[in-house]
């Protein structure tokens, strides 16, 4: 089982407070990355690191932002919420590549469910 | 730009049947492919993979097809179980450049009937 983990899993806040959505994976994976999912949908990408002091903005445009300054660690920040932004969020990770592969396995967190008022 | 699509939003099997979910996807440069499972409230968990040189690969009870020329991807779950009722999401990584990036489909539902 992954050891990635997300805090909150679920947040139901008003419009216009600052959230962060927490993301820590013990793994020492160097790759990680945000996904937004409505329910039902597919995700979408909105951001991703692979690695320290490093972060670039995903496929879908997200007016969220996001931080990686230790590499178990990748929150996620909205400065100001909208009721736009209600969604799922998935943190992911990805680390060593495995024997006789070239690509990584995307290791999922649970999700925070956010509702925006 | 590049889609990865299913053929079938709801897919409703018997108990001990197999299931076949399908997936298209636009991109040809695409080399590697994930499925993965869904169950409601949790992340998506990884089922298999299967990379562009290959077109069969098979695990515990799950299978995987991959037909390049029609751009085609299938996973076959074999004596569907009540546990097998998830949303199943067929992912692509688009060539070496996005090695690291994967472009998600838009999900089957699978419901199993006891």
């Amino acid at each position: 089982e992954a050891d990635i983990y997300q805090t909150p899993r679920y947040l139901v806040i008003g419009t216009g407070k600052k959230i962060t959505l927490e993301c820590s994976q013990t793994m020492g994976h160097d790759k990680m990355y945000w996904y937004q999912q409505d329910p039902g949908m597919e995700l979408h990408l909105i951001h991703y690191s692979y690695g320290v002091n490093s972060t670039e903005k995903g496929d879908l445009s997200s007016e969220s932002t996001v931080s990686r300054i230790r590499t178990e660690h990748f929150p996620l920040t909205l400065e100001s919420a909208r009721p736009s932004h209600t969604s799922q969020y998935l943190c992911a990770s990805s680390g060593k590549l495995r024997a006789g592969s070239s690509y990584n396995e995307q290791f999922f967190g649970p999700g925070t469910r956010l509702t925006v008022l | 730009g590049e889609s990865v699509g299913l053929h079938l939003p709801t897919l409703s099997v018997q108990e001990g049947d197999n299931s076949i979910i399908n997936c298209a996807y636009s991109n040809s440069a695409s080399d590697y492919f994930i499925w993965y499972k869904q169950e409601s409230g949790k992340g998506p968990q990884f089922i298999i993979d299967i990379r562009s040189n290959m077109d069969k690969r098979q695990g515990q009870r799950v299978t995987v097809l991959l037909n390049k020329t029609v751009k085609h991807l299938s996973l076959q779950i074999a004596a569907t179980q009540p546990g097998d009722s998830a949303v199943y999401f067929c992912a692509e990584t688009p060539g070496m450049d996005s090695s690291y990036k994967l472009i998600f489909g838009s999900g089957t539902r699978l419901l199993v009937r006891p």
